[in-house]
């Protein structure tokens, strides 16, 4: 058990929907980070938040969103949904920004467009 | 921007030992790490170089070459449990964040 956990674990919606994917950080971790990892696919990263703020973006399309909250908590916001955003999300947690900050993951959600 | 390279598939035998190789371009570098995957799983941690040579965390090992761009994830007394993909990543200088891998998926066989 990394310490950070991830919820729903499993979601299941309709091409179009909007979802919202939660995610805590271990205690004491300041970063939170977003990957998705498609079928066979390695980890994309989306987005990295840093004590409330957003500290670097990667190939996020722009009908994502994410925020970190004052509790540090973090949610992914995925609108319009596609079928190719069908995928594996993680989040993943490291007490500061980078450098040789390890970090740690949750479970992930798997998200099922139909 | 990062690019890293590594097989994408290695098929050992119980018992053997095996060398994950990975390759990387990148206009600054922090780090090298590797992070284990089960399927289904999550990425766990498995171990950071930041200086060249051999780090060794019981049966896993990891060096790296600065000056190559190279470093590889060893395993030995290869088991079963250790069938799973290998991600290695690396981290730019500043505040970037890991760049991972395509990944290696590694099957042990008996």
């Amino acid at each position: 058990d990394s310490g950070v956990t991830q919820t729903p674990k499993h979601l299941i919606t309709a091409t179009g929907q909007r979802v919202t994917l939660r995610c805590s950080p271990r205690s004491g971790d300041l970063s939170v980070y977003w990957y998705q990892q498609s079928l066979d696919q390695g980890l994309q990263f989306l987005i990295q938040y840093y004590n409330g703020e957003e500290r670097a973006k990667g190939n996020i399309l722009e009908r994502f969103s994410a925020q970190q909250f004052p509790d540090l908590h973090s949610e992914l916001n995925l609108s319009s949904l596609e079928l190719g955003d069908s995928a594996l999300y993680f989040c993943a947690s490291s007490i500061h920004s980078g450098g040789a900050d390890t970090q740690y993951f949750g479970p992930g959600t798997r998200l099922t467009v139909l | 921007g990062q690019s890293l390279e590594q097989p994408s598939e290695v098929t050992a035998v119980e018992g053997a030992i095996v060398q994950i190789n990975c390759t990387y371009q990148t206009s600054g570098f922090y780090g090298l790490s590797w992070y284990q995957q089960h399927d289904g799983g999550a990425p766990t941690f498995l171990s950071y170089n930041a200086l060249d040579g051999l780090e060794e965390t019981g049966r896993f090992s990891s060096f790296l070459s600065r000056s190559d761009s190279y470093g590889y994830l060893l395993l030995q007394e290869l088991q079963m449990k250790d069938s799973a993909s290998y991600f290695c990543a690396v981290r730019d200088l500043g505040n970037t964040p890991l760049v991972f891998g395509k990944g290696t998926r590694l099957s042990v066989i008996a």
